[in-house]
């Protein structure tokens, strides 16, 4: 049974140009969380998606990011138009999901985006 | 809205001596507590949770967590230190009314050999 599987592992784009990170959860869980990693600030929750719905994104910044996980294929973390600040490493997790879950949350092994 | 925090950036400890890594929440319902561990360039591991039940919690590699109610804590415990269990630890909680999980800073533990 594969675990998350995240791509690109290393990504690097210049200002201005978009970055575009995958994630496949693993079989049998419906739902991804995305989080953004910056040395000394720890895990920042960013979006929370089931298949085809958005169910938390708090922590997503208002301008140039998206997420979407759609019926078929992976959840995508998009970034436009990405600027230094955006370099990070960003992980994604999967979880059964649902109410009734109290189980723990699946790590991918993260893209890192460094932008020049 | 719930929250966490992680007092210590860092931890140091000698091998073979007791360590503990602090951690307090905030939620409004109920809460799930967990905690992960990172080793350098990957994700995170899953060690272990508390849902309800016994206040004492045994999880992955010999680490143990309690959970005080009464002083919202749920702090990371283990006999006896590794070197090996040098590493970034979280903490993290979900408010049992949703299933949005939210995560501490971080505590870097290091084992002194």
């Amino acid at each position: 049974n594969a675990g998350v599987m995240q791509n690109p592992r290393h990504l690097v784009r210049r200002r201005g140009q978009e970055a575009r990170l995958r994630c496949s959860p693993m079989k049998g869980h419906s739902h991804v969380y995305w989080y953004r990693q910056l040395p000394e600030e720890g895990l920042k929750f960013m979006v929370y998606l089931q298949k085809e719905n958005i169910i938390d994104e708090s922590g997503m910044p208002k301008e140039r990011f998206s997420a979407e996980f759609p019926k078929e294929g992976p959840s995508i973390l998009r970034i436009q138009q990405v600027v230094r600040g955006d370099s990070a490493a960003y992980f994604c997790a999967s979880s059964i999901g649902g109410r009734g879950n109290t189980g723990e949350l699946f790590f991918g092994e993260g893209s890192r985006l460094t932008v020049l | 809205a719930q929250s966490v925090a992680q007092p210590e950036d860092q931890v140091n400890v000698a091998e073979g001596n007791p360590l503990t890594v602090k951690c307090t929440y905030s939620v409004s319902g109920n809460p799930y507590l967990f905690w992960y561990v990172q080793y350098p360039n990957r994700g995170l591991q899953f060690l272990l949770k508390y849902i309800t039940g016994d206040n004492l919690v045994k999880g992955s590699y010999g680490f143990e967590a309690e959970f005080n109610k009464s002083q919202t804590s749920f702090h990371l415990k283990k006999p006896s230190a590794l070197v090996s269990d040098s590493a970034l630890y979280f903490c993290a909680v979900r408010d049992n009314r949703d299933d949005k999980i939210i995560f501490g800073k971080g505590t870097r533990l290091h084992i002194l050999p």
